[in-house]
């Protein structure tokens, strides 16, 4: 069975540091798809990353970075130097290739991310 | 207009009043989604919308009842509803459904539904 694990719960940083959101997934399917999402207070998810089980190679994007490692079934998120405006709950989710629920996706609990002036 | 637009924002029912949820996208997207986000519970998918067909009802109880009278609408009627249905209600559409593609999600903003 397919699962997505976020165990931070919470996490209050300050401006400017680093901070690492952790991922782990679970699936027997060989082709999968993992994603990161946020939701800032307005309650809308936003889409920031989607990342296929076959390419392990890292992402950057601006701050934002996502390490991938199959080999640990992690695939954590990175925000460096912080900023207020990054304050949301973000979710990792897992969405499978094959099988009735291709396409379907699976969230974790979200890790709140709070970052203070 | 926004990508996903979801109304109401808020809604407050009793039990045994009858609502809908609007969703309606502006993406052209081929898929539109229904999920349940409770507190301190992980976003529950309930239901998938494929080219207008339901193509996924994830075991969600019948005093919920999906409608998509085409790609660009989706709505949620609700009836006879209990306190524990309180929760945030997301619509989202994808480009496409499966795989190959996975595309990402577009949620809506949602809606606050408080059942008392």
């Amino acid at each position: 069975a397919q699962k997505v694990t976020q165990a931070q719960t919470e996490i209050s940083v300050v401006e400017k540091e680093d901070v690492t959101l952790d991922c782990v997934y679970e699936t027997r399917d060989t082709t999968y798809y993992l994603f990161w999402y946020k939701q800032p207070p307005s309650g809308e998810l936003v889409f920031l990353i989607r990342r296929n089980s076959f390419d392990e190679q890292n992402e950057i994007s601006g701050r934002y970075s996502w390490n991938f490692q199959k080999s640990t079934s992690s695939f954590n998120f990175t925000i460096t130097a912080s900023q207020v405006v990054d304050s949301a709950v973000y979710f990792c989710a897992l969405s499978e290739a094959n099988g009735r629920s291709q396409g379907n996706l699976i969230f974790g609990k979200g890790t709140k991310l709070s970052v203070k002036p | 207009e926004t990508g996903v637009t979801q109304t109401p924002r808020h809604l407050v029912m009793g039990m045994t009043n009858k609502k809908s949820l609007k969703c309606e996208q502006h993406l052209g997207h081929n898929a539109m989604y229904w999920y349940k986000q409770s507190a301190k519970k992980p976003l529950e998918l309930m239901f998938v919308y494929s080219l207008e067909e339901r193509v996924e009802n994830n075991s969600v109880p019948s005093r919920f009842s999906p409608e998509c009278p085409n790609s660009s609408h989706l709505f949620l009627h609700l009836h006879t509803l209990q306190p524990e249905d309180s929760a945030l209600y997301l619509c989202a559409s994808s480009q496409d459904r499966a795989a190959p593609y996975n595309s990402p999600l577009h949620f809506g903003n949602g809606t606050r539904l408080t059942v008392t």
